[in-house]
């Protein structure tokens, strides 16, 4: 499948700022997309999910906006707190591929007291 | 509520040797379901994925091969297992004839070839 990537592989944030993980897709048939969050050593959880109809979507302290203009993808985590320290993969999906999803390599995030 | 087993957590294999991971699911029926592997400080790669009893799509050529030999159980094998498998193994299920849905992960397989 075609590659989903993230600009920066490691992310340190002080607690309490916002956080911002951002990732690139290539594959321009993508339309849904599902930002996971994966603690060491477990599976990843499902944090937040946008279809390309949309441009935004917001849940409980994360935002995820879309432009597919240029086919970016971020996470905005508000009020950052430690047990946010995760690995955080973007991952997509399109019609031609709906059973499965294409996951970039991860941005570390991590909380600093 | 739907829940996935995935067992063992971890597992130290000499090369060579078989393997076997099993993935259940409870909670919902037909479900689809994927094998994945993850290579420290990578993403996650498809290896097999299935939409039903007995079928199994394989999406990369490899040393491991999956079944389906229930609706809500999917095992991972391998007949001799190289150093190149170690890694950690994911199973997930999502919900089927559903364009565009999320997959829901198990907790993983730790799996050190040595």
């Amino acid at each position: 499948g075609e590659n989903v990537g993230l600009h920066l592989p490691t992310l340190s944030v002080q607690e309490g700022d916002n956080s911002i993980i951002n990732c690139a897709y290539s594959n321009s048939a993508s339309d849904y997309f599902i930002w996971y969050k994966q603690e060491s050593g477990k599976g990843p959880q499902f944090i937040i999910d946008i279809r390309s109809n949309m441009d935004k979507r917001q849940g409980q302290r994360v935002t995820v906006l879309l432009n597919k203009t240029v086919k970016h993808l971020s996470l905005q985590i508000a009020a950052t707190q430690p047990g946010d320290s995760a690995v955080y993969f973007c991952a997509e999906s399109s019609r031609r591929s709906i059973r499965q999803l294409t996951f970039g390599s991860g941005t570390q995030l991590t909380v600093l007291p | 509520s739907q829940t996935i087993h995935q067992w063992p957590a971890t597992l130290v294999q000499p090369v060579g040797s078989p393997l076997s991971l099993e993935c259940t699911v409870e909670g919902t029926s037909n479900p689809n379901l994927y094998w994945y592997r993850q290579a420290a400080g990578r993403g996650l790669q498809l290896l097999f994925y299935s939409v039903g009893i007995g079928q199994i799509s394989s999406e990369v050529p490899q040393n491991l091969s999956a079944s389906r030999p229930q609706d809500r159980q999917f095992i991972l094998s391998s007949k001799k297992l190289l150093l190149s498998d170690s890694g950690f193994y994911l199973c997930a299920w999502s919900q089927t004839g559903l364009a565009n849905t999320e997959a829901f992960f198990g907790q993983g397989t730790r799996l050190t070839v040595v």
